[in-house]
Formats: structure tokens, C-alpha cells, sequence
């Protein structure tokens, strides 16, 4: 059954600190990818996709994030994290049947 | 900023009643999908709707469904309660059955004693 792992529960970094969140998936086909964004209070919101094309795709906000199909991996990335990226952050997928699965989530704080 | 709004905002139940969970799509988006969150937990897909017809269905049983009507609005219904339905549901809405640009709302909190 497709299924989608993030890999840290709770990371905590201080402003300017880069950032990696990882995301691993277990379907072998076609996937379109995405990462959203839960800051606090608000709702969930669509920070970067990919469908198909460049692997590196970028987002709002300065994240970006590599497809790199051999590892079944979509791991988010940013160069220089601040105060307000504290969110909680949610790798999917869409692979087949319009099923959409979420991982379980990685909470960022981010120390000023 | 994000048009998908749902209702009521919280709900409390008791176990083997059926209830009712709203949804107004952003402008434009001819999809919705409904999702249920547990707490510590990601969302996970219950279905989908595009064009007032079920497109997707995840790992829920039948007494979970929906309806989607012809203004794209969409009723999320699940009858025969069970305490493990306490969760948070989510309604997304998208310009395709893809998720292009999918919106989520705020949630709806239901508690089920």
C-alpha cells in the first residue's frame, strides 16, 4: 500500500540554521509530490508541487525541494530558516485512484 | 487567502448517531476532498468529488459518504458514530481532480462520547 514516511517528528533549529525535512514514499509509479505548510492558527497551505519536469522545484517562501526518484524521496529544503517558518510541515502524495496521502507531519521551531 | 469554508466549527456527538459536516469551495474549483486528521497525526483522505460524482475513495468504510452539489459545495456524512471518529475533518478544495492549487479550510472538530 502506498504510504509516505517523514523521517524527524520535532526539529529545532536556531534563525539562519539551514533546514532539510525528509520525505520518503513507498509507490513505484507515477506520483505527483507536495509539501504543505500548517503555521500556527492557520490553515494548511500548498507550499511547493511537483507533477513532472525539473526535479528541484521551488516554492514560497524560499523553500525548494528535490525529487529524486531511485530513493523514492521529496525532501524539503531551505538555506536559511527564520523565526517565522515555525509551522508544522507535511510531505503527500497522489500516486493512483486520486488517493492522497499525507505523511505525519515534521513540527519546525525555529529559536530567534 | 484561502475561500474554502466549513461548518459548524465544532460538533459533539454520542455513539451511533449520524452527522453532518459542510463545505464551501474557493471560487473557481470544481474538486473537493474531504480529509480526517487525528490528533499527532497527517490528514487522511476519506474521498474525493469532482463534478458532483465520487472520484476517489481512501481506506473508509461506506458509513462514511458525501455528496457534491452543483455548486461545487460538498456534505461530508457518516452515520453509525464510533468513538474513533473524533478527529478533525478537513475539506480541500482544487481546480482538478490533480489537487492543482488545493485550498483547505479550517477544519471541522468533531467529538464523538
Amino acid at each position: 500500500a502506498q504510504s509516505v514516511s517523514q523521517h524527524n517528528h520535532h526539529v529545532i533549529l536556531s534563525e539562519a540554521a539551514s533546514l532539510e525535512l525528509g520525505c520518503n514514499y513507498s509507490y513505484g509509479g507515477t506520483v505527483n509530490l507536495f509539501w504543505y505548510v500548517q503555521y500556527p492558527g492557520q490553515h494548511l497551505q500548498l507550499l511547493l508541487k511537483y507533477f513532472s519536469g525539473d526535479p528541484l522545484v521551488k516554492g514560497i517562501k524560499g523553500f525548494e525541494a528535490e525529487f529524486i526518484k531511485s530513493k523514492f524521496s521529496f525532501n524539503l529544503r531551505k538555506p536559511s530558516v527564520q523565526w517565522s517558518d515555525t509551522a508544522e510541515y507535511f510531505c503527500a502524495v497522489n500516486a493512483f485512484n486520486n488517493d492522497m496521502r499525507f505523511g505525519a507531519g515534521t513540527r519546525l521551531t525555529v529559536k530567534p | 487567502e484561502t475561500g474554502v469554508t466549513q461548518s459548524p466549527t465544532h460538533l459533539i456527538k454520542t455513539r451511533g448517531q449520524q452527522v453532518t459536516l459542510r463545505c464551501s469551495s474557493q471560487s473557481g474549483h470544481n474538486t473537493v476532498s474531504w480529509y480526517q486528521q487525528a490528533l499527532g497525526q497527517g490528514p487522511q483522505f476519506i474521498f474525493q468529488y469532482y463534478r458532483e460524482e465520487e472520484n476517489g475513495r481512501g481506506n473508509f468504510p461506506p458509513r462514511f459518504s458525501g455528496l457534491q452539489f452543483p455548486n461545487y459545495s460538498s456534505e461530508l456524512n457518516v452515520n453509525a458514530l464510533e468513538l474513533d471518529d473524533s478527529a478533525l475533518y478537513l475539506c480541500a478544495s482544487s481546480l482538478d481532480p490533480a489537487y492543482n492549487e488545493q485550498f483547505f479550510g479550517p477544519g471541522t472538530r468533531l467529538t464523538v462520547l
